[in-house]
C-alpha cells in the first residue's frame, strides 16, 4: 500500500472548519484514500473514504485532487469532541492479498480550543 | 447490531499466566482482524482472519496464538508474555471483498493488557 505523510500535528478553533491535509504521492489507480481517528484510549473510527471524487457524509468531506497525489479531509464545524488523532491511509479494496492490511501511519493531532 | 466487542477492557497478568482476549461481532464480516497498539504510537496490524482462515500473520511471536472459532468470535490466547507486550489490543472487522457492503473497518474499544 502506499505510504502517506500528514503534519504530525494541527489546532482548531471550535465551530471552525478543520482542514487537515494528507499526500499520497505514490498512491496507484485502485488505490482508496481512507480517513480514520482515534480519539484518546478508543479505537479507531472510520470516518470516510474515496477513490477519485470528492465525498461528503454526516461526518465529514473529503477532496482529493484530480492528479489522487494528495487529499484534504474536512470538519466543516469542529467541536471540542473532534480532537482526537486523523489517519490517512490508502490500500486497495479488493483483490489480491493486501485487502487485509489497513496500515496505519503517524496520523495529524488535531486539537480543537474552545 | 453495528460494533465490535472486546471483553475484557482492561487485564493485569503474569509472565507466567496464560489469558485470552475475546472479540465479537454480529454485523456478518467476514473478515477479522487483531492490532496492537504502544502508547503514543499508531495500531500496528498482527493477524488477519478471513472466513474463519488465517490468512495473514505479520511475523508474530508464538506467545500470542489467534484463534476464530466462528464467523462472529476472535480470540487472541497470550502465554508467557513479557512486560514489553503491554500494550492495547485491537480488534476489527470487515466485510470481505466478496461481501462489498460497506469498505469500512469496525474496531472494538481494545483490551487494555499490562504484563507484570
Amino acid at each position: 500500500d502506499a505510504k502517506t505523510t500528514q503534519p504530525p500535528s494541527m489546532d482548531c478553533a471550535e465551530g471552525r472548519a478543520a482542514n487537515l491535509p494528507c499526500n499520497h504521492s505514490t498512491i496507484s489507480g485502485n488505490e482508496y484514500v481512507y480517513w480514520y481517528r482515534q480519539i484518546h484510549s478508543q479505537g479507531p473510527q472510520y470516518i470516510i473514504h474515496g477513490l477519485k471524487n470528492n465525498e461528503t457524509n454526516e461526518m465529514a468531506s473529503l477532496i482529493i485532487t484530480e492528479d489522487r497525489k494528495s487529499s484534504t479531509l474536512i470538519l466543516p464545524h469542529a467541536t471540542l469532541r473532534d480532537t482526537a488523532v486523523y489517519y490517512c491511509i490508502v490500500r486497495v479494496v479488493a483483490g489480491g492479498t493486501s485487502y487485509g492490511k489497513l496500515t496505519f501511519g503517524q496520523g495529524t493531532i488535531l486539537t480543537v480550543h474552545p | 447490531d453495528t460494533e465490535v466487542t472486546q471483553t475484557p477492557k482492561h487485564l493485569v497478568m503474569g509472565m507466567t499466566n496464560k489469558k485470552s482476549l475475546k472479540c465479537e461481532q454480529h454485523m456478518g464480516h467476514r473478515a477479522m482482524y487483531w492490532y496492537k497498539q504502544k502508547a503514543k504510537k499508531p495500531p500496528e496490524l498482527m493477524f488477519v482472519y478471513s472466513y474463519e482462515k488465517l490468512s495473514i500473520n505479520e511475523s508474530v511471536p508464538s506467545r500470542f496464538s489467534p484463534e476464530c472459532p466462528n464467523s462472529s468470535l476472535l480470540n487472541l490466547h497470550l502465554h508467557a508474555l513479557q512486560p514489553e507486550d503491554s500494550a492495547l489490543y485491537l480488534c476489527a472487522s470487515s466485510p470481505s471483498p466478496a461481501q462489498r457492503r460497506s469498505y469500512g473497518y469496525t474496531f472494538g474499544s481494545g483490551t487494555r493488557l499490562t504484563v507484570v
